[in-house]
């Protein structure tokens, strides 16, 4: 079955930087769009970036815009995020997943990780 | 960007009833919005994609409908593992938005 597991969190200073990692499984990978989806504590959801399935087209929320750079590899069936100059804002669950789609368009997030928990504090 | 407002942010209800939640775009989005479930602690799970289509596995009393602007999911008989987080979300253009959620709590 699809399994998508997040590693990577941590406690980290403001200004400072982290990597998450998703090891996905149970499918093609490289035949699938992947994104990285947030939740702040006891908030909603929010789009942090996604990457097409050749990880050759990348997009982002403005709010990671120039800090974070989502990328993956497909021979490794793994997704990244490099998370740079982190801001407490920037503290939230962070979701690794799948959207359904084989072509271009989003169709929907079908898959998603158990998240990765980001602190970022002092 | 477009902004998705979910409405209501929160209901009370009980079991047996016949609950809706409705989405609102910021501009026309076609049919590409999707529906997510959330329980506390866990990853949000697809419901419905492209406003109507229910995903492998979903119970039948979920339904979607809508395009354009306005979208709404209706649970036609509320059961007891569907108190939870509903969310919004438009794939018609980046950035990706999410409404701001519907919390479904028993009555």
């Amino acid at each position: 079955q699809v399994q998508l597991v997040e590693s990577g969190g941590g406690l980290v200073k403001p200004g400072g930087s982290l990597r998450l990692s998703c090891e996905a499984s149970g499918f093609i990978f490289r035949d699938y769009q992947m994104a990285w989806i947030r939740q702040a504590p006891g908030k909603g959801l929010e789009w942090v970036s996604y990457v097409d399935s050749s990880g050759s087209d990348m997009f982002y929320a403005d709010s990671v815009k120039g800090r974070f750079t989502i990328s993956r590899d497909n021979a490794k069936n793994s997704l990244y995020l490099h998370m740079s100059s982190l801001r407490a804002e920037d503290s939230a669950v962070y979701f690794c997943a799948r959207d359904q789609a084989f072509g271009p368009r989003l169709l929907g997030f079908d898959s998603w990780g158990q998240g990765a928990l980001v602190t970022v504090a002092s | 960007d477009i902004q998705m407002t979910q409405s209501p942010s929160s209901l009370s209800a009980s079991v047996g009833d016949r609950v809706t939640i409705t989405c609102r775009a910021s501009q026309s989005i076609s049919r590409l919005s999707h529906w997510y479930q959330q329980k506390p602690g866990e990853a949000p799970k697809l419901l419905i994609s492209s406003a109507s289509i229910l995903q492998s596995g979903v119970p039948s009393r979920f339904s979607g409908s809508g395009s354009g602007t306005d979208f709404t999911l209706t649970i036609s008989s509320l059961q007891p593992e569907d108190f939870a987080t509903y969310y919004c979300q438009q794939s018609y253009n980046t950035p990706l938005t999410f409404g701001g959620g519907t919390k479904v709590e028993i009555k």
